[in-house]
C-alpha cells in the first residue's frame, strides 16, 4: 500500500498570502488529521476530518481551515500568513473508527509541507 | 486546556546506556500512544496503551501506562545509535478523538 502523500514538499511565501497543502492519505483511510510542527511548541494538532466532515479541533486562528474531499484527500489553507505561521505541516491518515474500548486509531503521517514564511 | 507534558526534551546518553522519557496529562487519558520522529522524517508509530497499568515491550523498548491514567514511561534498555531520534508521546484524553502530543525527548547516542 502507498504511505500518505503530502504536496508540495516545500513553499516559500511571504506575509499576507495564502497557502494550500494537499494530503493524500493511505487508501481505505477515511480519517485525516493536520498537525503543525516547530520546534518551540512540538506537534500542535490542527484538526481532523472524516467523512468529508470536520471531527475534531485544535485551538488555531480561522486564518487555518481544512476540508476533505469523497476520495479522502484533504486540504488545508492558510489565510494571511504570518511569520509565525514557518512550520512543518504534518497530515496523518487513519481509520477513523471510534473504539468504545477506549483504543484510537494508528496515525500513519505523511512526510510532511515544509512551508517558510518571509 | 488539555496538555501532555514530557521530560526530560533533551538527552544525551552513551551506547549502551539505558534511556526513560516521562510524559504526564492534566486530565485522565483512554490512551496513550508512543511515536518515533528520525532526524529529517516523520513520526512512526510505536505502541499503543489502553488498559490501566499496562506494560508492553517490543525489544529494548518498555513501555508504561500509570494506574490513574494520566502518566506513562519509555524505556530503552542498552542503547544503541539506531535509536537515535525525537520520542513522542500522544494521549487521548477522555476518548476525545483528538491526540494531544507532548513536546517530545529527543535522544542522542554517542557511539
Amino acid at each position: 500500500k502507498a504511505g500518505v502523500t503530502q504536496t508540495p514538499r516545500y513553499l516559500i511565501k511571504t506575509r499576507g498570502q495564502q497557502v494550500t497543502l494537499s494530503c493524500s492519505p493511505i487508501s481505505g483511510h477515511r480519517s485525516v488529521s493536520w498537525y503543525q510542527q516547530t520546534p518551540g511548541q512540538g506537534l500542535q494538532f490542527l484538526f481532523e476530518y472524516f467523512s468529508e466532515t470536520q471531527r475534531n479541533k485544535g485551538n488555531f486562528p480561522g486564518r487555518f481551515s481544512g476540508r476533505q474531499f469523497s476520495n479522502s484527500r484533504s486540504e488545508m489553507n492558510v489565510s494571511t500568513l504570518e511569520l509565525g505561521d514557518s512550520a512543518l505541516y504534518l497530515c496523518a491518515s487513519s481509520l477513523g473508527a471510534q473504539r468504545p474500548s477506549g483504543a484510537t486509531d494508528t496515525q500513519y503521517f505523511g512526510p510532511g509541507t515544509r512551508l517558510t514564511v518571509l | 486546556g488539555q496538555q501532555v507534558m514530557q521530560i526530560p526534551q533533551y538527552q544525551h546518553v552513551q551506547e549502551g546506556e539505558d534511556f526513560t522519557t516521562y510524559c504526564n496529562s492534566s486530565t485522565t487519558l483512554s490512551n496513550i500512544q508512543w511515536y518515533k520522529q528520525r532526524p529529517g522524517g516523520h513520526p512512526v508509530f510505536l505502541i499503543q496503551l489502553v488498559k490501566s497499568g499496562e506494560v508492553k515491550k517490543q525489544k529494548r523498548l518498555t513501555f508504561q501506562f500509570g494506574e490513574a491514567k494520566k502518566n506513562s514511561s519509555l524505556h530503552i534498555t542498552a542503547t544503541q545509535t539506531t535509536d537515535v531520534g525525537t520520542y513522542f508521546c500522544a494521549g487521548n484524553p477522555s476518548n476525545t478523538g483528538k491526540l494531544i502530543f507532548g513536546q517530545g525527548t529527543t535522544l542522542q547516542v554517542k557511539p
